[in-house]
């Protein structure tokens, strides 16, 4: 049975601070989604990534995969008060296998970005 | 543009009645699926459809039904709701074989099983 973690679960930043979120998963995959979700709102895609070593950036945020390890990483740089939101990782299938639109889901990141 | 659209975006039933949450995607996506988010708990799949005609169970799909008779539309179905079904729920969709392969979620329908 395919698991995600994510840590940490509750992050209370400082603007202009940098932090990393985790989320690790237990069965090899080669896909994994973040998104990004507002309070009382649906979830928006922030990145997909494919492969191993994929790297992606959007603005201040930065996600990397690390297939053999199972682990990717949401880095945060300078944050500032509109990142805050609760952040998924999703994980697709296994390596090799056949998508069919199921996610599994981490718990969830609820990031609160102060003054 | 439509996207995934959900109905209704409230709901409260009464212990014991049922009801039907719609999804309709406009995007001609093969895949579709639904969640409930509860809180700490992320989103867990209850049933999803890979095509018209064919749906199968998901991580927690006991007190739910589904049926997929159109590609476009994916309705899920409580026969008998009960307080632990409270809950947003949220319906996806997606395209096998696409670039890009993210899920499309709908604005999600909170549902109180008073």
């Amino acid at each position: 049975e395919l698991k995600v973690e994510q840590n940490p679960l509750f992050l209370s930043m400082q603007e202009g601070k940098n932090y990393t979120i985790y989320c690790n998963y237990s069965t090899t995959s080669d896909r994994l989604y973040w998104y990004r979700q507002d309070p009382g709102k649906s979830l928006e895609s922030l990145f997909v990534l494919l492969s191993n070593g994929a790297v992606k950036q959007e603005g201040r945020l930065m996600a990397s995969l690390d297939t053999k390890a199972r682990l990717s990483t949401l880095h945060i740089t300078a944050a500032v008060h509109d990142l805050s939101a609760t952040y998924f990782c999703a994980v697709d299938m296994p390596a090799g296998g056949t998508s069919y639109g199921k996610l599994t889901f981490g718990q969830g990141t609820i990031l609160t970005v102060h003054p | 543009n439509a996207g995934v659209t959900q109905t209704p975006k409230f709901q409260v039933l009464k212990t014991g009645q049922s009801m039907t949450l719609q999804c309709a995607q406009d995007m001609n996506h093969e895949y579709m699926s639904w969640y409930r988010q509860d809180p700490g708990m992320g989103l867990r799949l209850i049933h999803y459809s890979v095509g018209a005609g064919i749906t199968d169970q998901g991580e927690v799909p006991n007190g739910y039904n589904v049926s997929r008779s159109t590609t476009e539309d994916f309705p899920l179905r409580l026969l008998s709701a009960a307080p632990s079904q409270t809950s947003v729920y949220f319906c996806a969709s997606s395209s096998p074989g696409s670039p890009h392969t993210e899920a499309f979620f709908g604005q999600g329908t909170r549902l109180t099983v008073v």
